[in-house]
């Protein structure tokens, strides 16, 4: 089965406010993970990503926030816009002896209300 | 930087015909590319790892000889769908690296329906 897996399936957010975006992972032994938006009949667009060795990182108007501890990444959207409207999945890398194979979540949607 | 085209974006095909959907990295080289299949309102699920020049790697449960793929140069990958039926309608979605870069970039998918 997947070791990543989706908090919440759906989040509705107000336009403005921040999001807040979580995940949980089995593997103890990922040591990258990605954040990808996929918005309907495309597909998944890189956000962020974050290694092991990090327990944060920031990039435009987005947050990424892993806790090895407890086997979670979280993404943050501040000020979340209309155009933030999509499923969000984790990601992380279960092989990296093995071409960097990926393993999904089973993605968050998230609807920005106006 | 890191684009990934796919062609067609989408296709329709009636029952028993074969599909070739296309897979380019356009401004890097991709030494590994992913196929993708993913069902409405599902997560990806990965069906096969292709290494350039060398036989692709199927997950468990899918069909090499139902769906034919080919990376014969470092910029394209071919995914092939034979013999298609009606649940072999998805959304085709591949994915590239290249070289120690862990980053997967993705292609905008290919929807096919089989009639």
């Amino acid at each position: 089965g997947e070791s990543v897996g989706l908090h919440l399936p759906t989040l509705s957010v107000q336009e403005g406010d921040n999001s807040i975006i979580n995940c949980a992972y089995s593997n103890s032994a990922s040591d990258y993970f990605i954040w990808y938006k996929q918005e309907s009949g495309k597909g998944p667009q890189f956000i962020i990503d974050i290694r092991s060795n990090m327990d944060k990182r920031q990039g435009q108007r987005v947050t990424v926030l892993l806790n090895k501890t407890v086997k979670h990444l979280s993404l943050q959207i501040a000020a979340t816009q209309p155009g933030d409207s999509a499923v969000y999945f984790c990601a992380e890398n279960i092989d990296r002896s093995n071409d960097y194979k990926l393993s999904f979540g089973a993605g968050t949607t998230v609807t920005v209300r106006a | 930087g890191a684009v990934v085209s796919q062609h067609p974006s989408w296709v329709i095909c009636k029952s028993g015909t074969s599909v070739k959907i296309e897979c380019r990295s356009l401004d890097f080289q991709a030494t590994t590319m992913f196929w993708y299949r993913q069902f409405p309102k599902q997560s990806l699920m990965l069906m096969a790892t292709s290494n350039e020049g060398s036989k692709a790697t199927y997950e468990q449960g899918v069909e090499k000889d139902k769906f034919l793929i080919n990376h014969a140069s470092l910029t394209l990958s071919t995914l092939t769908v034979t013999s298609a039926h009606p649940e072999d309608s998805s959304f085709y979605i591949c994915s590239a690296h290249g070289g120690t870069q862990e980053t997967q970039y993705f292609g905008p998918g290919t929807r096919l329906l089989v009639l």
